[in-house]
């Protein structure tokens, strides 16, 4: 079945250092969406991204789809303390639009030293 | 955009036992899933509650372990039967409206089996 591996696990960063997660499916997806899920909370919505090499940036986040569409990134600029969380990159396979399912990466931990 | 009621928010339960876990969304949405992720872990799909019919679970979840119920648009429950510790987990309800892209959560329900 369809697999969404993200890596890296953990980051630790000080704060004002830039941070990357990325993320790569076995199959090609129709898009990928992103979350961020705080300690203790649950994963709110960041952003989705559709087209082929699509770039969407979000003040100091980037978003990126690959061109052949199984893989993505997510740059933060100048980490800042309210970074802190785990972020999810989660894919919808082709022939999947209509049914909405989700397949979540492992997530990326990230913990900013101020 | 949606708002998704959980509960219990937690609980600890005798092995052996049941517990039904309910999923209340503000407004009436398409597609309604349940997933559990353990502590620090990502997110892993149980089941596609569908409005008047069977739920469809994933590879690995069974109905009779996790028996799932949506009478209507806007509710759901899912029952973790027969539990053991190793049903210890968090269990996050998740909603989609067909027009819209993004995935709302609950809050969750952290359960502990004893």
């Amino acid at each position: 079945g369809q697999q969404v591996m993200q890596i890296p696990q953990y980051q630790h960063v000080q704060e004002g250092e830039d941070f990357t997660t990325y993320c790569n499916s076995s199959t090609t997806l129709s898009n990928i969406q992103w979350y961020k899920q705080r300690p203790g909370g649950h994963p709110v919505f960041l952003i989705q991204l559709v087209k082929s090499g699509e770039v969407k940036k979000q003040k100091r986040l980037t978003f990126q789809f690959g061109e052949a569409k199984k893989n993505s990134s997510l740059h933060i600029t100048a980490t800042q303390t309210t970074d802190v969380g785990t972020y999810f990159c989660a894919g919808r396979g082709l022939g999947s639009s209509n049914t909405g399912k989700l397949i979540f990466g492992q997530g990326t931990t990230l913990q900013v030293k101020p | 955009s949606a708002v998704i009621s959980q509960k219990p928010s937690r609980d600890i339960c005798q092995r052996g036992t049941s517990l039904t876990i309910q999923c209340q969304v503000d407004s009436q949405v398409t597609m309604m899933f349940w997933y559990r992720q353990q502590p620090g872990q990502s997110l892993t799909l149980i089941a596609t509650a569908n409005q008047g019919s069977e739920a469809t679970y994933e590879s690995g979840f069974v109905i009779d372990k996790f028996p799932i119920s949506r009478p209507n648009l806007t509710f759901s429950t899912l029952t973790v039967s027969n539990m053991s510790p190793e049903d210890s987990s968090i269990y996050l309800c998740s909603a989609r409206d067909f027009m819209n892209t993004e995935a709302f959560f609950g809050q969750g329900t952290r359960l502990t089996v004893v």
